[in-house]
């Protein structure tokens, strides 16, 4: 099944903690990218990755890495997580940059930094 | 920059009867996407439609249309004959196609669907 699955589900941490989402995708695409949704705020882009070890920042980078070293993946890494990271992160992918396809989403990750 | 504006925080609509979504966007890139997400109560992302900036028709997908008014920067979602599981909250997407390869979401509207 054609799927980006995201681990873990739901997460509960403490400030400074370092903590890495993992994004997983089998579809074979070259496009992904990550986003955190907060209320009333909408989807925000935080990195994307336009291919293998191509990466750049979307419009809040702050406080978050990532890393593209094999097609598939694509995990965000927070150093040291702060309560304002509370949030519920999606990873998402798709075929092309070039096509208009459009980005197959993972089920999220809500994340608690207390 | 990029912007996607969405000014309807919340509507409703009677069942069986067609709602429209507004979406306006802002860009300097000739080349870009437009497309609209559905966000159920449970939480997942799903692609409803998609529209190119050189398509000359508007896109529709079953119940779904776009309409498309370029020289307005608009790209309002219709919805026809909805039911009650349309409710959710709908978001509003653009992408560049011509430098950077960013996506931008509005900040989405909650549509409640009344039987």
């Amino acid at each position: 099944e054609a799927q980006v699955t995201q681990n873990p589900r739901y997460l509960i941490t403490v400030t400074g903690k370092k903590l890495t989402v993992t994004c997983s995708q089998n579809m074979n695409h070259e496009y992904m990218s990550w986003y955190r949704q907060d209320p009333g705020l909408g989807l925000r882009q935080i990195y994307y990755s336009m291919n293998v070890e191509v990466t750049d920042k979307g419009d809040v980078p702050e406080g978050y890495k990532v890393s593209r070293k094999e097609k598939r993946n694509f995990p965000l890494i927070l150093e040291s997580p702060s309560p304002n990271q509370t949030s519920l992160y999606f990873c998402a992918s798709s075929l092309s940059l070039i096509q208009a396809y459009e980005q197959y989403f993972g089920p999220g990750t809500r994340l608690t930094v207390t | 920059a990029q912007k996607i504006t969405q000014t309807q925080p919340g509507m409703f609509v009677q069942e069986k009867e067609a709602v429209t979504l507004d979406c306006t966007y802002d860009t300097s890139d000739p080349s870009y996407g437009l497309f609209w997400y559905k966000q159920p109560s449970s939480g997942e992302m799903i692609f409803l439609i998609y529209q190119g900036s050189y398509d000359q028709q508007n896109a529709t997908e079953g119940r779904y249309s776009l309409n498309f008014q370029k020289a307005r920067k608009s790209a309002n979602l219709v919805i026809s004959a909805s039911h009650l599981g349309d409710s959710a909250m709908y978001f509003c997407a653009m992408r560049e196609y011509g430098g950077y390869q960013k996506v931008t979401f509005g900040t989405g509207t909650k549509l409640q669907v009344i039987p």
